[in-house]
């Protein structure tokens, strides 16, 4: 089955202590991104990925890592968590970027730092 | 940098009732628009993609239209159910500008009542 797998799907830690969420999708994909969902502000890119070793920065990549080193997985790491990254998190990913693209989506991990 | 709006923010309607959701985006110059439907707490699942060649795109009760000259999209869902209660959202992946960072709407919260 197709699909884009995020862990752990629960996440509660304390300020500083750095954790990796991980993401990793079957199909092949060249475009992988993280999103965080917050409530009234929407959903918003962190970073994203093109292809192996290549990324960039999204709209909120402050505080956040990601490292492309195989085509199938994309970790989100984030090195002294503080509590205003308290939120929803997704990664997506899609065949590549251009007009026929579809964006999937893994099931979310909600993240708490105390 | 593109702006989207969804109209309304939430909707509430009996059964049966065929629904107009709405996403409005500031610049024409799009690869695709997307509509995603989002249960709580869960992940995003693609409804329909729309690139931007095209006008509508239709998967069983649903219909998407995209007019890219008026910067509109709409979702029509017919003979609504209460399984269609959901949040449901659209996203637009720019042309301009060598974006990749697909730009999303904050979503209608739908609820229909039995």
């Amino acid at each position: 089955e197709a699909q884009v797998t995020q862990n752990p799907r629960y996440l509660i830690t304390v300020t500083g202590k750095k954790l990796t969420v991980t993401c990793s999708q079957n199909m092949n994909h060249e475009y992988m991104s993280w999103y965080r969902q917050d409530p009234g502000l929407g959903l918003r890119q962190i970073y994203y990925s093109m292809n192996v070793e290549v990324t960039d920065k999204g709209d909120v990549p402050e505080g956040y890592k990601v490292s492309r080193k195989e085509k199938r997985n994309f970790p989100l790491i984030l090195e002294s968590p503080s509590p205003n990254q308290t939120s929803l998190y997704f990664c997506a990913s899609s065949t590549s970027t251009g007009v026929d693209e579809k964006l999937f989506f893994g099931s979310g991990t909600q993240l708490s730092v105390l | 940098k593109q702006e989207v709006t969804q109209i309304p923010a939430a909707l509430s309607v009996p059964e049966g009732e065929n629904l107009v959701l709405n996403c409005s985006f500031t610049d024409s110059a799009i690869y695709n628009l997307q509509w995603f439907r989002q249960d709580p707490g869960k992940g995003l699942t693609s409804l329909l993609l729309i690139q931007s060649s095209q006008r509508e795109q239709t998967s069983g009760r649903l219909n998407a239209s995209l007019d890219k000259s008026s910067g509109r999209s709409t979702l029509y869902i017919a003979a609504s159910q209460p399984g269609d209660s959901a949040t449901y959202l659209c996203a637009v992946r720019s042309a301009s500008g060598g974006s990749y960072i697909p730009t999303f709407g904050r979503g209608t919260s739908l609820i229909v009542h039995p």
